[in-house]
């Protein structure tokens, strides 16, 4: 079953670095996923697509602040310079037979 | 420019139906199906199903059966979703989103329609 595992939460000073993780399910390390911000109150955002050879391509208007890599059955989301706007959820999605969220991560900005 | 936008809040009574309409502009609305999420206060976001732009043939997911309908009209660039006989735990903010042009990520999103079913 393809399933995607986030962490609950992350937490980074302003003007430092984070990086976000989403797991794929074992079997399904070939997969490319999608990364979402959702600011408080909002409705989502596309971010990026993030393939498993670690290749990213950014959305319309999205800072290259944001970056995305691979490792496996890993596909991170990097956020460099980070800003009081960054805070935020973060979802990752991928596609398979139907659509597949992960749980999302809440990160703070201290 | 691209942009999705959805009818306003509703606030429903339990066994009531609701409509949220969500308005295509700025792309050709059969080139990119649409999809449905939805997001309990509190929790993450959950996929509903999809319909197909050019078809008009709907696809739910898993839960997302039988109180459920996905339409469209081409003639406006709308996609619609209704659900009837609402419950308690419909209460949701819900979304539109376009697929991409590859036909995987959600690249455009709805802001979103919050239905509170409330006696």
């Amino acid at each position: 079953q393809l399933v995607l595992t986030q962490s609950p939460s992350a937490s980074a000073s302003l003007g430092a670095s984070v990086k976000l993780t989403c797991t794929l399910s074992s079997g399904h390390s070939g997969y490319a996923i999608a990364w979402h911000q959702q600011q408080p109150e909002k409705g989502p955002r596309y971010l990026m697509k993030v393939k498993s050879d670690g290749s990213h391509s950014r959305g319309d208007g999205i800072s290259a602040r944001f970056s995305g890599s691979s490792s496996g059955a890993e596909r991170y989301l990097s956020i460099s310079s980070l800003q009081s706007e960054d805070e935020a959820d973060y979802y990752c999605q991928t596609w398979g037979t139907g659509m597949v969220f992960g749980g999302g991560t809440k990160l703070t900005v201290l | 420019q691209v942009q999705l936008v959805q009818s306003g809040s509703e606030l429903k009574k339990p066994g009531a139906s609701v409509k949220v309409s969500c308005k295509a502009s700025g792309y050709t609305f059969t080139n990119h199906h649409m999809n449905w999420v939805r997001q309990a206060p509190g929790q993450g976001l959950e996929w509903m199903g999809w319909i197909n732009a050019n078809t008009g043939n709907p696809t739910y997911a898993q839960g997302f059966t039988g109180r459920f309908v996905f339409s469209l009209d081409t003639s406006v660039s709308t996609a619609y979703l209704q659900i009837s006989s609402l419950k308690a735990e419909d209460t949701a903010v819900y979304y539109c989103a376009r697929v991409s042009d590859y036909g995987d990520a959600f690249d455009i999103w709805g802001q979103g329609t919050m239905v509170t079913v409330s006696s």
